[in-house]
């Protein structure tokens, strides 16, 4: 079967850094994205990887290895307004998205 | 870039009712829209994947008698709760593809809270 794990809970401290781990076993492989989603709303897209290696955007990056069938996502400088759950999902080979059940992370000042 | 409308974005209706959610593509035409159901402090889960002049597919375990989907343009589909009830009380979503993107990002709508009472 299709499988996605993420860790359900982390805590960080304001202005440090933090990893989401993410590991998947699917049927296929066509990318892997990043999602942000705050309580109560909807997901926003934060990054795609769909080949091994880290693709870096501001505070935040995504790493992939294919191979290891694993992905991280690192966040710098973290702020409060990054309080929010994190969903790892992948394109599995009929383009569907397969969806993790998602990191919640929450920021200590 | 690509926005996804959802209307309304919070409905509470009486058991037993029907309830019509929309989902619109603003700026890109969609050939493909999905249709997620998030309970509180649980993950996305999809329900039925929408295509343009098509049947929906729906996700094992979700009744299609119950959720009715239509996507009748481009740029429109509706998910219709029909009878609902309690349990139904949820965060709907859908999301659409736009295949002109480079890409197979889904744009999220921005949630729709419904509460059956």
């Amino acid at each position: 079967g299709q499988n996605i794990d993420q860790p359900t809970e982390m805590t960080a401290t304001e202005g440090a850094i933090v990893q989401i781990n993410c590991t998947y076993q699917t049927s296929g492989f066509n990318g892997l994205f990043w999602y942000q989603q705050h309580a109560g709303e909807a997901p926003t897209f934060l990054s795609y990887n769909v080949l091994d290696g880290l693709e870096e955007k501001g505070r935040f990056s995504s790493f992939l290895s294919r191979s290891k069938g694993y992905s991280y996502l690192l966040l710098k400088e973290l702020q409060m307004k990054d309080s929010a759950s994190y969903l790892c999902a992948v394109l599995d080979s009929n383009y569907q998205l397969i969806w993790g059940a998602g990191t919640k992370l929450i920021i200590k000042p | 870039g690509a926005v996804v409308s959802q209307h309304p974005s919070r409905v509470i209706c009486k058991s037993g009712t029907s309830v019509k959610i929309e989902c619109r593509s603003l700026d890109f035409q969609a050939t493909t829209m999905f249709w997620y159901r998030q309970f509180p402090k649980q993950s996305l889960m999809l329900m039925a994947t929408s295509n343009e002049g098509s049947k929906a597919t729906y996700e094992q375990g979700v009744e299609k008698d119950k959720f009715l989907i239509n996507h009748a343009s481009l740029t429109l589909s509706t998910l219709t709760v029909t009878s609902a009830h309690p349990e139904d009380s949820s965060f709907y979503i859908c999301s659409a593809r736009d295949p002109a993107g480079g890409i197979y990002e889904q744009y999220f709508g921005p949630g729709t809270r419904l509460t059956v009472t």
